[in-house]
């Protein structure tokens, strides 16, 4: 199957800080990447998606200032968290699908620790 | 999209299979159903997809029915690494990259 790599696999910063995660279809040119995250034992939630070259869509209730997306090329889509606080620790999952119809296929996550 | 029902938990002996249902009694006609499982601490890994006629493939076999208001899917062998949340999403064919997950079923397989 189609590859979506993640990275970093984890990270810690402090609190006021920002933190950049990448998103990367590695066999495939993604034109829509999706962005979700997930609190522990929670299910997973869908931030917004990424359209190459355009502005992203956020799902209602998600700070588009404080999570900025950037799809930059058909095969990277960048998450930034700014000014990051505890409460924005979470797992944080990104997802492409390789044409407009077919399966999406996910990153392994990165796990996001503000202290 | 429409909502999907799924128990909450389920267990299985390892070698038997495991039939996870999935309730979507308000799907529409142009839905597919997707099902994607999330083991511990990774991102969701897609499993199988289905309109109306059953599906299988080498990790597992969906049956729908009739009236396509549920759907079971079917892990014919569960293994340990199985164990895993299951999830049931309904999702239209042009839409099927932005997934609305529910509560999904943990699967617990057991020795």
């Amino acid at each position: 199957g189609a590859v979506v790599s993640q990275h970093p696999s984890w990270v810690i910063c402090k609190s006021g800080t920002s933190v950049k995660i990448e998103c990367r279809s590695l066999d495939f040119q993604a034109t829509t990447m999706f962005w979700y995250r997930q609190f522990p034992k929670q299910s997973l939630m869908l931030m917004a998606t990424s359209n190459e070259g355009s502005k992203a869509t956020y799902e209602q209730g998600v700070e588009k200032d404080k999570f900025l997306i950037n799809h930059a090329s058909l095969t990277l889509s960048t998450l930034t968290v700014t000014s990051a606080h505890p409460e924005d620790s979470s797992f944080y999952i990104c997802s492409a699908t390789r044409q407009a119809k077919a399966e999406a296929f996910f990153g392994q996550g990165t796990r996001l620790t503000v202290v | 999209d429409a909502k999907t029902t799924q128990p909450p938990s389920m267990d299985c002996a390892e070698g038997r299979a495991a039939n996870l249902p999935c309730n979507h009694s308000t799907i529409s006609g142009n839905e597919y159903v997707y099902w994607y499982r999330q083991i511990h601490s990774q991102g969701p890994q897609y499993i199988i997809h289905g309109l109306k006629n059953n599906e299988t493939n080498e990790m597992a076999s969906l049956i729908i029915t009739e009236d396509r208001k549920s759907s079971t899917l079917i892990l014919p062998h569960a293994t340990l690494r199985d164990t895993a949340v299951y999830y049931c999403i309904a999702a239209f064919s042009g839409n099927t990259g932005k997934l609305i997950f529910g509560q999904g079923t943990t699967l617990q397989v057991k020795p």
